[in-house]
């Protein structure tokens, strides 16, 4: 089994909103991620937890939060936003963050609109 | 510095035929190589990889080459079908932690 949830599957927010994502993943991997992923463009990285600890922000605002509350489970709060964060959201896991097991597993996403 | 480049934005494949996307990469410590492929609307899925101790790893339809000293990897697709319509990411990992670089993505038509 090489699924990885996510919720809401579309959000549409505004710019006052706070509202969370969630990511869980059941293989037993120790790394998770958070992608931001334009139209068209690859996937862009914003964070990274390796066993349950934020190893990776790739500079991002602070308006985005992230939080892993165990192994399984990955959120990114929401706060403030603004209409250019509109894009999908992706979640992704791996075996682990450093070493082997380099094969990143992501979720179908979440499509978040700022209004 | 874009360290792994797809130079095709698209590629159109009649069905059937093979489907060949390249992907080039400048740092020489890349020593894993994946391919995505990205329906819309959906997250990339994990196709294959290959490690850079070999230069071909197949997985039924699909074989991916790598030639370490043009650093150059193809992903074949053979036969293509009208399912395999999609953007096709390549990547390296990065030495730091996990961190994926990707290619900006080719997207193949299959036409029936």
């Amino acid at each position: 089994d090489t699924e990885v949830t996510q919720t809401p599957k579309h959000l549409v927010m505004g710019m006052t909103n706070k509202k969370s994502l969630k990511c869980e993943q059941h293989m037993g991997h120790r790394a998770m991620y958070w992608y931001k992923q334009k139209a068209k463009k690859p996937p862009e990285l914003m964070f990274v937890y390796s066993y349950e600890k934020l190893s990776i922000n790739e500079s991002v605002p602070s308006r985005f939060s992230p939080e892993c509350p165990n192994s399984s489970l990955l959120n990114l709060h929401l706060h403030a936003l603004q209409p250019e964060d509109s894009a999908l959201y992706l979640c992704a896991s791996s075996q682990e963050g450093t070493g082997g097991g380099y094969e990143q597993y992501f979720g179908p996403g979440t499509r978040l609109t700022v209004t | 510095d874009q360290q792994v480049k797809q130079n095709s934005p698209s590629l159109s494949v009649q069905e059937g035929r093979i489907s060949i996307l390249n992907c080039d990469y400048t740092n020489s410590m890349f020593d894993y190589f994946l391919w995505y492929k990205k329906y819309p609307a959906e997250g990339p899925t994990f196709l294959i990889s290959i490690s850079s101790i070999k230069d071909k790893n197949e997985d039924g339809r699909f074989t991916v080459f790598l030639n370490k000293s043009a650093k150059h990897l193809s992903l074949h697709i053979v036969p293509s079908q009208p399912g395999d319509s999609a953007v096709y990411f390549c990547a390296a990992p990065h030495n730091q932690g996990g961190k994926l670089i990707f290619g900006q993505g080719t997207e193949l038509s299959v036409k029936p």
